[in-house]
């Protein structure tokens, strides 16, 4: 079982559709999450942050995690085709550990 | 304020030879995370170093070394080169690690030929 999972994609949505971004974590002491955008050719970019149960918003994104189930996910609202990326979820154990594990990504595709 | 740097940007170089990479981080970031970025295997995570030390290491083998200096720029060596060693080396900075942001530089292309 790999530490982070998320599914590889592509996930392809309308424009101004919300896609849905999901991502499992094995270690059930994780305690940072973090999602990354990563165009082709380019590095990651910090999407948003999130460390407690529950939502958290800025502006179109939305993150959703749930450490009973041990899962976060990415919710993109009104999808625009410049949202066309790979996106990547980190999870950090926290507790001394520095050290970030990254899921392979999900390439969402937003069809015009 | 200035984002991560990294240079070169692009290297070329044969199997056998040596390679060292930096990275400057954020001002006032004084932890460096160095990971490796391949089609197959995405992003991998290499070292962290926060005040000139070694904090953690990932499943690498000894050719891959780093270091950090008093102002928290960092470098990565390879050496003895091999053809798999081809990918995109991202270097991140955060405050101090642990749960903090990471905010990642625009990455080191190394070919090995």
């Amino acid at each position: 079982q790999k530490e982070v999972e998320q599914n590889s994609g592509p996930l392809s949505v309308p424009e101004g559709a919300i896609a849905s971004l999901n991502c499992t974590y094995s270690d059930r002491g994780s305690q940072s999450f973090f999602w990354y955008r990563q165009y082709s050719g380019k590095s990651p970019e910090l999407i948003m942050s999130i460390y407690s149960n529950g939502d958290k918003e800025d502006g179109r994104f939305t993150a959703q995690l749930n450490k009973a189930s041990q899962y976060v996910s990415l919710l993109i609202r009104d999808s625009q085709p410049s949202d066309s990326a790979t996106y990547l979820c980190a999870v950090n154990r926290g507790g001394g550990t520095y050290k970030y594990i990254f899921g392979t990504g999900t390439r969402l595709k937003v069809l015009a | 304020k200035a984002g991560v740097t990294q240079t070169p940007r692009y290297l070329i170089k044969t199997r056998g030879q040596q390679v060292t990479l930096s990275c400057s981080p954020i001002s006032g970031h004084r932890s460096v995370s160095w990971y490796q970025q391949t089609p197959g295997q995405g992003l991998q995570f290499l070292f962290e170093y926060f005040s000139e030390t070694q904090r953690n290491k990932g499943n690498f083998p000894g050719r891959f070394s780093g270091r950090q200096f008093s102002n928290s720029r960092s470098e990565m060596n390879v050496s003895t080169l091999e053809l798999g060693d081809s990918a995109l080396y991202l270097c991140a900075s955060s405050l101090a690690g642990g749960s903090d942001e990471q905010f990642f530089g625009p990455g080191t292309r190394l070919t090995v030929l």
